[in-house]
Parts: C-alpha cells; sequence; structure tokens
C-alpha cells in the first residue's frame, strides 16, 4: 500500500517569497493533516481536513497561510509571504477516520528554510 | 501549563537496560492516548495506543495513570534501533483534536 506522498521534499526561499507544498493521501483516508514541526519540537497541527471540509485550522496563521483540498483527496499548503520564523518541516498526515482513536500515517515531510 | 509536557531528556542509556519516561496532561476528560516514535530527521510513525488497562508490545510497556494525569513508556532491553525521539499524544478539548508532546530523545548507547 502506497504511503502519503509530499513534494517537494526540501525548499530554500528568500523571506516574503511565495511557496507551495503538496500532500497526496493513502487512499481511501477522509481526513488529511498539516502539521508545522520546529526543530526540537512536536507536531504543531495547522489545519485538517474531513474530506474537502476544514475540521480544524484554529491554528493557523490566516494573514500567511492557505489550505485546499478541493477535491477531497490531495491538499495544497501555502506560505504567502513567507517569515523568517516559517523554517521548519512541513508534515502531511492522513488517516481513515477523523475521531481522535485513529491511527494517524505521516509522510516524509517537506523540509523549508526561509533565508 | 502546557497542555502535554515531556521531558525533553536525552536519556542516554547503555544497550540491555531498561528505560522508562512519563508524559503529563493537563486535560483531565483526554480519553485517547498515543506514543509515536520519531526517528532523527524521519516522520513520527504510531508506536502504541495507550489504553486504561496497560497495554504491552514485546519490549514496550505503555501505562496510563488518570489519578496523577501521565502515561508511562517502558523499554525493556534496549536495543541500539530504539534510540528515536518518543512523542507523546493525547486528544484536547473536542473529540478530534490531538495535542503533541515536544518529544523525549532517546540514545542507545553500545
Amino acid at each position: 500500500e502506497a504511503g502519503v506522498a509530499q513534494s517537494p521534499r526540501y525548499k530554500i526561499i528568500e523571506k516574503r517569497q511565495s511557496v507551495a507544498f503538496w500532500c497526496n493521501p493513502i487512499s481511501g483516508h477522509a481526513t488529511l493533516y498539516w502539521y508545522q514541526q520546529i526543530l526540537g519540537q512536536g507536531p504543531k497541527l495547522l489545519i485538517q481536513f474531513q474530506n474537502n471540509g476544514v475540521v480544524d485550522d484554529s491554528q493557523l496563521p490566516k494573514d500567511r497561510f492557505s489550505a485546499e483540498r478541493l477535491k477531497g483527496v490531495d491538499s495544497t499548503l501555502k506560505i504567502q509571504p513567507a517569515k523568517l520564523e516559517d523554517s521548519a518541516v512541513y508534515l502531511c498526515a492522513s488517516s481513515y477516520g477523523r475521531g481522535t482513536r485513529e491511527t494517524q500515517y505521516f509522510g516524509p515531510g517537506t523540509r523549508l528554510l526561509v533565508l | 501549563r502546557k497542555e502535554v509536557e515531556q521531558d525533553p531528556g536525552p536519556f542516554n542509556v547503555p544497550e540491555g537496560a531498561t528505560v522508562a519516561f512519563n508524559c503529563t496532561y493537563s486535560n483531565s476528560a483526554s480519553q485517547s492516548f498515543f506514543w509515536y516514535r520519531q526517528d532523527c530527521r524521519k516522520e513520527p510513525k504510531l508506536l502504541m495506543s495507550v489504553y486504561s488497562s496497560g497495554n504491552e508490545d514485546g519490549r514496550f510497556t505503555a501505562q496510563l495513570n488518570r489519578a496523577s494525569q501521565y502515561i508511562s513508556l517502558l523499554i525493556r532491553d534496549s536495543k541500539l534501533s530504539d534510540s528515536a525521539t518518543y512523542l507523546c499524544v493525547v486528544n484536547g478539548d473536542s473529540n478530534y483534536q490531538l495535542i503533541w508532546g515536544a518529544g523525549t530523545k532517546l540514545i542507545i548507547k553500545p
């Protein structure tokens, strides 16, 4: 079974530039998550989708971050404009259902460095 | 107080030893508890769920103490391959929100 796919794996940009990340979840998984993980910290949930609807985006900095999952399958996360503090690993995860007892399966992440 | 707290370590442990670490949580109504493992520069992967009665999977034992609001992970006969960061995950106020700890780094020495 294919896992969660993410691209690109690495990205280096200058501050104030824009960047977009792509995620394709495990087939059949209705719930998709985007996390930000800063070095030395645990993952921080940015946004959670159930199919193509947003379940939780309370920690998404909406002035610069946006995400969509238009057809309920793959998703994109965008940062515009990027700040130095956005340097982190952006992890995408998916689960079959949306309850807290569901196992989350993570992709390899996108490492973002903002200079 | 943070919602989920872990000792960041690192725990430096000789191969073959037993190591245990705890994770405290602030929401007394939490019902879902997990330990995830994250290798260096890799993504987190589920190690085990934590059940009220405690559970064991080979050399790993997870326990829940609701009265004191912590979960624990015990690793027996530690192997070099156990070196990783162990992330504690607890559900938040809603029935779909999970809160992640910062992780405890474990280093097993030969």
